[in-house]
């Protein structure tokens, strides 16, 4: 079974600079997908970016992009110039290509961000 | 556009009753997905449909817990009887069937049982 590990409860950032949160997976297939999702104190589910795991580029969309590293499994999320409003939960989560539909969830790492 | 409809929102319910709560997923997405949250074990699959059909139950704890999919624009999850443990948020998401939509969820029901 999949499993999806982010091995930081917590992390903080200065308002404008730039903070890495990480995640690492654990799958025998080759070909999926992962996600980041945000919770904001709303507990709405927002996602964030997504990475297709046939696709060497990392993708960005905006401040975010991720580090994904196939070989070591490894998905981080890098958000630039943190604002107030990327306080929040984040989460990160894995979808097998061809397989089943139902994302597999981390734990959720705490993003604190400091004015 | 409406999203995900959840209700209702807060559900405050005594040990033993049977709670019900409601989805309806985005008009014209044919997966619909019931999720669960609590601070022990994450957020963790409980059912997906198909169509209407579940595909996938394998995350549903217990007898206790059934999920129902009538028509495309509303799904139920029933526990009967309700349990402390069952205390969490359950989300509903829904998207369109394939690997590469997203899902959407719903605001999620914060579920008591005292």
């Amino acid at each position: 079974a999949q499993t999806v590990t982010q091995s930081q409860p917590e992390m903080s950032v200065q308002e404008a600079e730039t903070v890495t949160l990480s995640c690492t997976y654990d799958t025998s297939e080759s070909d999926y997908y992962l996600f980041w999702y945000k919770q904001p104190p709303s507990r709405q589910m927002i996602l964030v970016i997504r990475q297709e795991a046939y696709k060497q580029q990392n993708a960005t969309e905006n401040r975010f992009s991720v580090n994904f590293q196939k070989a070591a499994k490894s998905f981080s999320l890098k958000i630039s110039d943190s604002q107030l409003g990327d306080a929040a939960m984040y989460f990160c989560a894995y979808k097998d290509r061809g397989g089943s539909e139902k994302l597999v969830f981390g734990k959720g790492t705490k993003l604190t961000v400091n004015p | 556009d409406a999203g995900v409809i959840q209700s209702p929102r807060h559900e405050v319910t005594e040990m033993g009753q049977e709670v019900t709560l409601r989805c309806k997923p985005i008009s014209g997405h044919n997966s619909l997905f019931w999720y669960r949250q609590t601070m022990m074990r994450g957020l963790e699959l409980l059912i997906y449909f198909n169509n209407n059909v579940p595909i996938d139950d394998s995350g549903m704890p217990e007898d206790r817990f059934s999920a129902k999919m009538p028509n495309a624009s509303f799904s139920t999850l029933k526990i009967q009887p309700s349990e402390p443990r069952d205390s969490a948020v359950y989300f509903c998401a829904s998207s369109l069937s394939g690997d590469s939509y997203e899902q959407y969820f719903g605001p999620g029901t914060r579920l008591t049982v005292t």
